[in-house]
């Protein structure tokens, strides 16, 4: 079975200072590793992923996440927030089962000004 | 830029009553799936659909809840009846097919309130 682990259920921070949003998973195959985002009351929009290929990922708005096949992790990270950053951020892993998601409870960023 | 289309936005009921949502998938999608999310959890898979067939219902309350997708296209959620413990988000996402890397895109969700 695979579980999603984010240790933080909050993290507040100050604009323009940067942050890092922790994902850790457990699975026994490979795996496929998502970011996603949910404004309130909103559905969630897909940040980015990482499939193969170069562990840094990134996002067009700022967001970096860097696959660590050693330490079963994918850490969401930003080197300066922006107010329109606060959300909860949700961290999701798909494996050889037929793209059935396990998400992480989440994780509120809240930027301060 | 197509988008998953879900109804009613906001429901509330009272308990033992029928609920029923609606899920418009992205066009050309062949996976669907509902997800149910409680306030301060992440989304938890309900049922996954491949065209108009079941693939994975395994967290479906099935005494209660009931999923069809009957033309392979778009996918109503019933819930008869209603209980207390089913406040939740409800979210419904599709993508092109079921294989593991395929993205997931959700639409806006049916929050709802059983009193």
């Amino acid at each position: 079975a695979q579980s999603v682990t984010q240790l933080d259920s909050q993290v507040p921070v100050f604009e323009e200072a940067p942050v890092e949003l922790r994902c850790n998973y457990s699975s026994s195959v490979s795996v496929y590793l998502f970011w996603y985002v949910q404004y309130p009351n909103q559905g969630l929009q897909l940040l980015l992923k990482y499939l193969s290929g170069s562990t840094l990922v990134e996002s067009i708005n700022g967001f970096e996440a860097e696959f660590n096949k050693s330490q079963t992790s994918f850490h969401l990270r930003k080197p300066s927030v922006h107010i329109s950053d606060t959300a909860e951020y949700f961290c999701a892993v798909s494996g050889n089962n037929f793209n059935k998601f396990y998400f992480g409870s989440g994780t509120k960023l809240n930027v301060k000004p | 830029e197509a988008e998953v289309a879900q109804s009613p936005r906001y429901k509330i009921t009272e308990k033992s009553q029928a609920v029923a949502f609606w899920c418009d998938p992205i066009s050309g999608h062949a996976t669907l799936y509902w997800y149910r999310q409680i306030l301060g959890q992440g989304p938890e898979l309900l049922v996954q659909f491949q065209d108009e067939s079941v693939v994975d219902d395994s967290q479906l309350p099935k005494d209660r809840f009931s999923a069809e997708r009957l033309k392979g296209v778009d996918s109503t959620l019933k819930i008869q009846p209603a209980e207390l413990g089913d406040s939740a988000m409800y979210l419904c996402a599709s993508s092109l097919s079921r294989l593991s890397q395929e993205t997931q895109y959700f639409g806006p969700g049916t929050r709802l309130l059983v009193l």
